[in-house]
């Protein structure tokens, strides 16, 4: 059962370019998304979201866009740097509110080149 | 900056064997929850907890599986009898209501022999 879905287990970008990360939904009734961000040996640490109202969320280095038509959301790293690194999950959470579970994708591995 | 914390990092047990895996929230959180990563796969819910009550639970979180607030500050996960599937990482997290994000911890790994 993948209601969400990264299909890229692995990206490897060069240090200064854009990383981009995509993930895919299937449930309709997803409103709220999130993209995390985990180191081996740590727990998955919360980066950026997006309610399915917007379309384009941003904060620093990071923007995340929605396409809800196509259930389509990425993750923008401008500039990527070293420190980023990590395997990225993207997450979402149904309505109505009080359903509180997040539904993690499996994760994509990215690797920045120096 | 607050975060979650969790004990231990590590525990390895006998199948069989009855585990407590501890979790103390960030403190002015009101939503608890436990998830779990099998090796390879996906980070999985396991169950939330609101007003010293289960508010959701999966299927993976059967009677062998409680949750506990025994005070201000500790959550508790509780395997009855583990069995040698349970092997996982364990995160807890907290939010501070439903419309906001989840903070997790770093983990437990829970090895069954």
């Amino acid at each position: 059962d993948q209601q969400v879905k990264q299909n890229s287990p692995s990206l490897s970008v060069q240090e200064g370019r854009i990383s981009i990360l995509n993930c895919d939904y299937t449930n309709s009734m997803f409103d709220y998304f999130l993209w995390y961000k985990k180191y081996p040996a740590e727990g998955p640490t919360f980066l950026i979201s997006i309610s399915s109202i917007k379309d384009k969320n941003e904060d620093g280095r990071f923007t995340v866009f929605l396409n809800k038509s196509a259930k389509h959301l990425s993750l923008h790293i401008v500039p990527s740097q070293p420190g980023d690194s990590a395997v990225y999950f993207c997450a979402a959470r149904e309505t109505p509110a009080g359903n509180e579970k997040l539904t993690f994708g499996t994760g994509t591995r990215l690797t920045i080149i120096p | 900056e607050p975060e979650v914390t969790q004990t231990p990092s590590h525990q390895v047990t006998q199948m069989g064997q009855e585990v407590i895996l501890r979790c103390v929230p960030i403190s002015n959180h009101l939503y608890f929850y436990w998830y779990r990563q099998i090796l390879g796969q996906k980070v999985e819910f396991l169950v939330s907890f609101y007003n010293n009550e289960i508010s959701e639970k999966s299927e993976i979180f059967d009677d062998q599986f409680s949750v506990e607030r025994p005070d201000g500050s500790n959550f508790t996960l509780k395997i009855r009898s583990t069995k040698l599937e349970d092997s996982a990482m364990y995160f807890c997290a907290s939010s501070e209501n439903t419309h906001y994000e989840q903070y997790f911890g770093p983990g437990t790994r829970l090895t069954v022999t």
